[in-house]
């Protein structure tokens, strides 16, 4: 069974561009997260989806940020225009309904200059 | 917000010794999960603890849900280079399906052969 897979794995981009990272959940698992680390720091969760729908997107730094997830099976998070704070890793995990276990991909590295 | 705190950023343990890493929080969770993550990829799940007292192994790993539940420790006996890695613990306040999880910075971990 495929694991949860990211896309791009790293994307170089100068400050004021967008960028749009890739998320596929293993297949059935309605709840799919995005979350960020920052080098050095915690990793932060940035948002949930249950299917669909945003059930929680609190962690959200500001509106620079698009996540989307039509269709309920893929996502995408979006960074427009993005700034030099954002750089980090982007993660994304998927879980099977009613379960608190997530697993991760690996990660979408990001660096804006 | 809620802080996972992990110290310290780095361990470094000689081939076949135990580690003990701690994990406190000054705010309750019911749910404590380890994570370990190898270099360029996510975090994939160790052990997970859904009960206050509980403490589970999983083959060399044991790791226990603090009383208070406010912490959480996770053992490593015997250890072996591919050991190596970043030890994540993460809380959440949900038992099911709304995982937000609130993760520690890391501890870094070395095994000298």
């Amino acid at each position: 069974e495929a694991g949860v897979t990211q896309f791009p794995s790293h994307s170089v981009i100068e400050k004021g561009q967008t960028v749009t990272l890739r998320c596929d959940p293993i297949s059935g698992h309605d709840n799919l997260y995005w979350y960020r680390r920052v080098m050095g720091k915690e990793i932060k969760f940035l948002l949930h989806f249950v299917k669909e729908s945003k059930q929680d997107e609190s962690g959200m730094p500001n509106n620079r940020f698009l996540a989307e997830r039509t269709g309920g099976t893929y996502s995408t998070l979006k960074v427009q225009p993005a700034e030099l704070e954002d750089s980090g890793v982007y993660f994304c995990a998927s879980s099977q309904e009613g379960s608190g276990e997530l697993f991760f991909g690996e990660g979408s590295r990001l660096t804006v200059l | 917000g809620q802080q996972l705190n992990q110290s310290p950023q780095s361990m470094f343990i000689q081939e076949g010794e135990d580690v003990s890493m701690n994990c406190t929080s000054s705010s309750i969770f019911n749910t404590w999960l380890w994570y370990k993550q190898d270099p360029g990829e996510g975090p994939v799940l160790l052990i997970a603890l859904y009960k206050a007292g509980e403490l589970t192994s999983n083959g060399r790993l044991t790791a226990q849900f603090g009383i208070t539940r406010k912490d959480s420790f996770l053992n490593i006996s015997a250890s072996i280079p591919s050991d190596v890695g970043i030890y994540f613990c993460a809380g959440s306040y949900y038992t099911g399906a709304n995982s937000k999880l609130t993760f520690g910075k890391g501890i870094t971990l070395s095994v000298r052969p």
